[in-house]
């Protein structure tokens, strides 16, 4: 059973514009989500992280906004740039002190120039 | 600046060999993980530690084994390679959570593995 949901695979969008990538989840004990980036032939990395307290967070260009209600959060990155192409990893952590993160499937982002 | 490091960026090896990578942080992080990517699938755990010489099983396990000797280093072994197991490994680590922040998850670059 999927618990993190990425149910688009792919976006597509125009340079200057915002990019927002969804993620969905079923456990309502994750209290703390993240979002990685990822190129062809490298590791992930971190983007921007949330805690279930809060319902926004932003840095920079990057803003991840969590509604716990609907066991939703996003991404927007504003504007899109061509380097922002890659593909996105949404992750969900449990309460405890050794827990594990569960990751989505990922979307891959395509940014026009 | 948090540093992890696999042995190999890419390897090849035959059906049935036995195989090791190797993973190393420089940040004296208490719990270690082992990732496999696939297109499609995403990021699937297959075996995690919290300490030294304590390993759990992630969600594909079969086929896999890990040893954890000393805490910067978290080993991964296929015991008779398969091409099933053609994939892209990636090691990660994180510190014990409320130890402060931050309490990202760092990734290796990744090993790309491929069995013929």
């Amino acid at each position: 059973d999927q618990q993190v949901k990425q149910n688009s695979p792919s976006l597509s969008v125009q340079e200057g514009r915002i990019s927002i990538l969804n993620c969905d989840y079923t456990n309502s004990m994750f209290d703390y989500f993240l979002w990685y980036k990822k190129y062809p032939a490298e590791g992930p990395t971190f983007l921007i992280s949330i805690s279930s307290i809060k319902d926004k967070n932003e840095d920079g260009r990057f803003t991840v906004f969590l509604n716990k209600s609907a066991k939703h959060l996003s991404l927007h990155i504003v504007p899109s740039q061509p380097g922002d192409s890659a593909v996105y990893f949404c992750a969900a952590d449990l309460t405890g002190a050794n827990s594990k993160l569960t990751f989505g499937k990922g979307i891959t982002l395509s940014v026009r120039p | 600046d948090v540093k992890v490091t696999q042995s190999s960026r890419y390897l090849v090896k035959r059906t049935g060999e036995k195989v090791f990578l190797e993973c190393v942080q420089d940040m004296d992080h208490e719990n270690m993980f082992w990732y496999r990517q696939d297109p499609g699938l995403g990021l699937r755990l297959i075996y995690f530690s919290y300490d030294v010489k304590m390993k759990e099983k992630g969600d594909i396990p079969e086929g896999y084994s890990v040893s954890r000797e000393k805490k910067e280093r978290f080993s991964l072994i296929l015991e008779s390679a398969s091409t099933n197991q053609t994939s892209m490994y990636l090691c990660a680590s994180r510190r014990l959570k409320g130890t402060g922040v931050p309490y990202e998850q760092y990734f290796g670059p990744g090993t790309r593995l491929t069995v013929t």
